[in-house]
Order: C-alpha cells, then structure tokens, then sequence
C-alpha cells in the first residue's frame, strides 16, 4: 500500500519556539494531505487540508497563524508550530490520499508527539 | 453534515474472547466506510474497509459488514489476541467527486485484551 512519513516521530522544544513537522507521501503523488491533531483521550481533530500550489484550508477554530502549513510539493507537505506552548504539547498526523486508490481511504504517517517545555 | 458515532471505550476483554466495536454513521449519498487501528504511539493503519452496501470488508480475522438499512459498520472479531490491544476508530468518506474527500471520523474505541 501506498506509505506516507513522518519526521520528526518526537520533538521536545522550548516554549516560544517554533518547530516544524514534515510530512511526505513516499511512493505517490499528493495533491492533498490533510494534518490531524490527537488529544490525549484519543479524539482525532481535523486541522487543516494542505493542497499543493495553493493556501490550506483550515477548520473552524483552528489558528492560521499557529499552525503554519505549507505544500511545497506533490510529495511534502510542511506543518510548523509557531511560538510554540505547553498547550501545543499533542501528537500530530498527517495523511493523503493515495489517487490511484479511489475509494477515499486515506494513509497515515506514523505521527509526530510534540513535547513543548 | 456527515458523523461517525462508535461504542465508548475502554473495552476489556480475555484472550480469545469475542469482540464488537459498534459503529453507527449518519451520510448522505453512499459514503465508503473503514476501520482503522492505532498501536501505542503509532500512527493509524487501515484495518479493513467497505465501498457499498453489503460489502464485507475483512482483515486479520477481524470483519465489518456495510448495513445501510441500519446505518451500521460494527466491527467483530471471533477471537481476539493479546496483540489486538490497541485504539479503532470507525470512519467514512464522503461521495468521491473527484478532489479527495475528508475521512469523518468516531472518537475511537480502546480495546484491551489481557491473558
């Protein structure tokens, strides 16, 4: 199947710095990643969808000017944490669809745990 | 809009015993409807999935069935393993217009299975 990486897997900064998380579709094209959030009682939230070429959309709620995306190209996208905080302490995951697979399932990389001092 | 609801967890169970993770969903159109599972810290892996109604979707002996009179996905396991341990989460995609489509997911279920 189709495999998508992540880098860092973890990640401890100070708070106020920034970090940033790559994400890359290894053996396909992605036109589109999208970036998830995991709290620790499990609960997935949909961040942002990163589309190459273009400005990501965000979700309700969700900072632009925090979470800085970028989908430099069709195999990387970028997600960086600004002036980071305690609070942005969370496990982060990326994932694209893979086109050739048309029935909208979607490929995860194997997430990234941001530690923020 | 569309919504995934699944059982809450934790679910505790013995070795080889029997498992359901119940997963209703609200769609509209012919969603696609999977199962994926989260090792500790991992990210998630597709566990089995299904594209119509009454397609059964399967993978290390765990099985789904799409029910669309039902609006259900449950997932089911004859007996589980020790290494089964881990979170499920039930998802579903949105009809295919040919941009990608979110994945809307449940809030997982975790399942413990102990000696």
């Amino acid at each position: 199947g189709a495999v998508v990486s992540q880098h860092p897997s973890r990640v401890i900064c100070k708070s106020g710095t920034s970090v940033k998380i790559e994400c890359r579709s290894l053996d396909f094209q992605a036109t589109t990643m999208f970036w998830y959030r995991q709290f620790p009682k499990q609960s997935l939230m949909l961040m942002a969808t990163s589309n190459e070429g273009s400005k990501a959309t965000y979700e309700q709620g969700v900072e632009k000017d925090k979470f800085l995306i970028n989908h430099a190209s069709l195999t990387l996208s970028t997600l960086t944490v600004t002036s980071a905080h305690p609070e942005d302490s969370s496990f982060y995951i990326c994932s694209a669809p893979d086109p050739r697979v048309g029935t909208g399932e979607l490929f995860f990389g194997e997430g990234s745990r941001l530690t923020v001092l | 809009g569309d919504s995934v609801t699944q059982m809450e967890g934790p679910v505790t169970l013995s070795e080889e015993a029997f498992l359901t993770i119940n997963c209703t969903y609200t769609a509209t159109g012919y969603p696609s409807l999977f199962w994926y599972v989260q090792y500790p810290g991992e990210g998630l892996q597709l566990l089995l999935k299904a594209t119509k109604a009454d397609d059964k979707g399967s993978n290390k002996g765990f099985e789904a069935t799409y029910r669309k009179e039902t609006t259900s996905f449950h997932l089911e396991k004859g007996s589980v393993q020790v290494s089964d341990s881990a979170v499920y989460f039930c998802a579903l995609s949105g009809v295919n217009t040919g941009t990608a489509s979110k994945l809307t997911f449940g809030t997982g279920t975790r399942l413990q299975v102990t000696l």
